[in-house]
């Protein structure tokens, strides 16, 4: 399995606070992305990172920021939760863009 | 914008009845197609990457074919180990994945 771990796994938080999800890797991968599943869509791209302090925006990156300080770690910020943003959040990582992505098991989100 | 339908939703078959899974797809410059299994609980797993029409993949009892406008993936004499859900993915020429929301797949012993 890709060394990907995602923390924390669970969080349950209000309105209003800020949070931040952490993906670490150990696989020294360029590309580091993070996603949102929630039930009957399909993954969507919040935002990805292509380096050290190199990030893009995704289908759905309102409300989001990223930061990306060292080639293994990749910071999700809400910085203001909402109740949309309750959701189940993965990492992925991947060598080159043209490559497949592999997965972390995700943090669930639940925002009150 | 790039558009993934995966069809049916749900899929309940005895083990060992074979089935396909659609994925149909509306994309700006197909780079690539990837097909994962998620299992409750679990990030997506890699299975193949399909690059071109025609192009055919295996593994084990699955098989992932690509034509101009949708991939398949058929599963063959399924076992319950097999049950889980099973998304597309297409890779368009900016490399910004859209998935289908997935087939979930229930094989019974």
């Amino acid at each position: 399995d890709a060394g990907i771990t995602q923390s924390p796994r669970h969080k349950v938080t209000e309105t209003g606070t800020p949070v931040t999800l952490r993906c670490h890797q150990t696989e020294n991968h360029r590309y580091m992305y993070w996603y949102r599943q929630d039930p009957g869509h399909g993954l969507r791209l919040i935002h990805y990172s292509y380096g050290v302090k190199d990030t893009d925006k995704g289908e759905v990156s309102d409300g989001y920021s990223v930061s990306r300080s060292k080639t293994e770690d990749f910071l999700l910020t809400l910085e203001s939760a909402t109740s949309s943003q309750t959701s189940v959040y993965f990492c992925a990582i991947s060598p080159e863009r043209s490559q497949p992505q592999h997965f972390g098991d995700g943090t669930r989100l639940s925002i009150l | 914008e790039d558009q993934v339908t995966q069809s049916p939703e749900a899929l309940r078959l005895q083990e060992g009845e074979s089935s396909s899974l659609n994925c149909s797809y509306t994309v700006s410059g197909l780079r690539g197609l990837f097909w994962y299994r998620q299992d409750p609980g679990k990030g997506p797993e890699f299975l193949f990457t399909l690059y071109s029409a025609g192009e055919e993949k295996e593994k084990e009892r699955l098989k992932a074919t690509l034509t101009k406008k949708e991939s398949f993936l058929h599963i063959t004499a399924p076992k319950p180990e097999d049950s889980a859900t099973y998304l597309c993915a297409v890779v368009p020429n900016d490399y910004k994945l859209s998935f289908g929301a997935g087939t979930t797949v229930t094989v019974r012993a």
